[in-house]
């Protein structure tokens, strides 16, 4: 099972500031990652897929990157609607995982 | 427009049985792989289930085999999911959602979910 890691577990932010979130795999996925956000009582929400590519809709501000292990999801200008908890996800290899989320608050 | 609604979900006692179904809409249901996603309360999310588009490939995670079953029927647009010998572990949100054309590729639709609730 490829074990997904997730740093930091909270991340304080300011609105207006860059947040980076990073996502670990335990063997080489390759560029089989996604991200999805999450708000309390909502569904997950798709926001890159193929490490790096934005799903319909998302805003410029977020970003993917990384490749093989290690992944990066930057947000570039923290809007109020950013605050939230953020997933990578895997189904590169069978079972497909999540990883343990970090969740953006206000500073 | 996507759409997919769960129902099904409720209170059920330990080692009892639930069926979860999910409804369909707005898209080609039968060139998806469909996948049930669940999420105890306040915890993170785990993948529980993942069926291809005829129903000739289907996985589960180690924790819900030979407990549950996942089933489609692509005449009626409908993802089913069912649960036996339940336990309170299995207590969560269960999110029918929607992969790609291909095993690897990842969620791009959620629905929003049912609870159940294992408990006596």
């Amino acid at each position: 099972e490829v074990v997904l890691t997730q740093s930091p577990a909270t991340l304080s932010v300011s609105p207006g500031e860059r947040a980076t979130l990073s996502c670990r795999a335990s063997q080489s996925i390759s560029s089989n990652l996604a991200w999805y956000q999450q708000k309390p009582g909502q569904a997950p929400r798709l926001l890159i897929y193929g490490a790096s590519t934005r799903a319909t809709g998302i805003p410029a501000r977020f970003s993917g990157s990384g490749s093989g292990t290690e992944f990066t999801l930057t947000i570039s200008s923290l809007q109020s609607e950013d605050f939230a908890v953020y997933y990578c996800h895997q189904c590169d290899n069978w079972p497909c995982t999540f990883g343990p989320g970090t969740k953006v608050d206000i500073k | 427009e996507v759409q997919l609604v769960e129902s099904g979900g409720g209170l059920v006692q330990p080692g009892g049985s639930l069926r979860l179904s999910c409804a369909a809409s707005g898209f080609t249901f039968s060139s998806y792989w469909m996948s049930w996603v669940r999420q105890a309360p306040g915890k993170g999310l785990e993948w529980v289930a993942h069926m291809k588009q005829d129903g000739s490939e289907k996985y589960y995670v180690d924790s819900v085999k030979g407990r549950f079953t996942i089933s489609r029927d692509n005449a009626k647009n409908s993802l089913y999911l069912q649960m036996v010998s339940l336990r309170a572990e299995d207590t969560a949100v269960y999110y029918c959602a929607r992969g790609g054309t291909r095993r690897s590729s990842p969620i791009d639709y959620w629905g929003q979910g049912a609870l159940v609730t294992v408990s006596s």
